[in-house]
């Protein structure tokens, strides 16, 4: 059974940069799509952009400018780093796993909160 | 960005009954839709896709229907365990949106 795991700091300051670790097991991280995605306090589901098995990325253009995701495959990881942050960007943030672009996201991590606070 | 628009907002509902929850697009995404199943505390769960192929393992109690710019997901025959938060989600186009989430109640 695929099973992902988000994990990081759930604490940063304001300006700094968010980084976490989404962990897959159960499966390879090679041959899919891994996208991450957030939902602030009170908010609806933003999607920030994901990254092909080829290392190919898109981002969602709202955060484009402040995000990087990367693979560590030897890890089995997929990296999220959002520079720049405010109180805005407080949010649970997940990765989910796809099959292409267009595809559905047939396994999701449970998300970790991330509190942008000084 | 293709706005989804999901309705209701809430729902009250009790156990055996059926509900419909839709979902609109601000343009036609074919049939690029899927329906999710968030509970607090558990991983997010892929119900329906392509509108209306249902994912592996999930009861046929859930059925998804629709194309182009209206999609519904209906539950039948409610149990407990459905009590939870649903929310459409479009990948016809980037950036990939979602609706807005409808909270399913007891």
């Amino acid at each position: 059974q695929v099973q992902l795991q988000e994990s990081g700091p759930g604490l940063v300051k304001p300006s700094e940069t968010l980084s976490l670790t989404c962990t897959v097991s159960g499966g390879s991280i090679s041959g899919y799509f891994w996208s991450w995605i957030r939902l602030p306090p009170g908010k609806g589901l933003e999607w920030i952009g994901y990254i092909s098995y080829r290392g190919s990325t898109t981002y969602n253009p709202s955060l484009k400018s402040r995000v990087n995701i990367s693979l560590q495959t030897s890890r089995n990881q997929i990296s999220l780093q959002l520079t720049s942050v405010t109180a805005a960007d407080t949010a649970v943030y997940s990765c989910a796993r796809h099959a292409s672009d267009g595809s559905p996201w047939d396994y999701w991590g449970q998300g970790t909160l991330v509190t942008v606070s000084s | 960005d293709i706005q989804m628009t999901q309705s209701p907002s809430s729902l009250s509902a009790s156990v055996g009954d059926s509900v419909t929850i839709t979902c609109r697009a601000s343009q036609g995404i074919a049939n690029y839709l899927s329906w999710y199943q968030f509970i607090p505390g558990k991983a997010p769960k892929l119900l329906i896709y392509i509108a209306s192929s249902l994912q592996t393992g999930v009861p046929s109690r859930f059925s998804g229907s629709g194309s182009g710019t209206h999609f519904t997901l209906t539950i039948t025959n409610l149990q407990p365990a459905d009590f939870a938060i649903y929310y459409c989600q479009q990948t016809y186009n980037s950036p990939i949106t979602f609706g807005q989430g409808t909270r399913l109640e007891i």
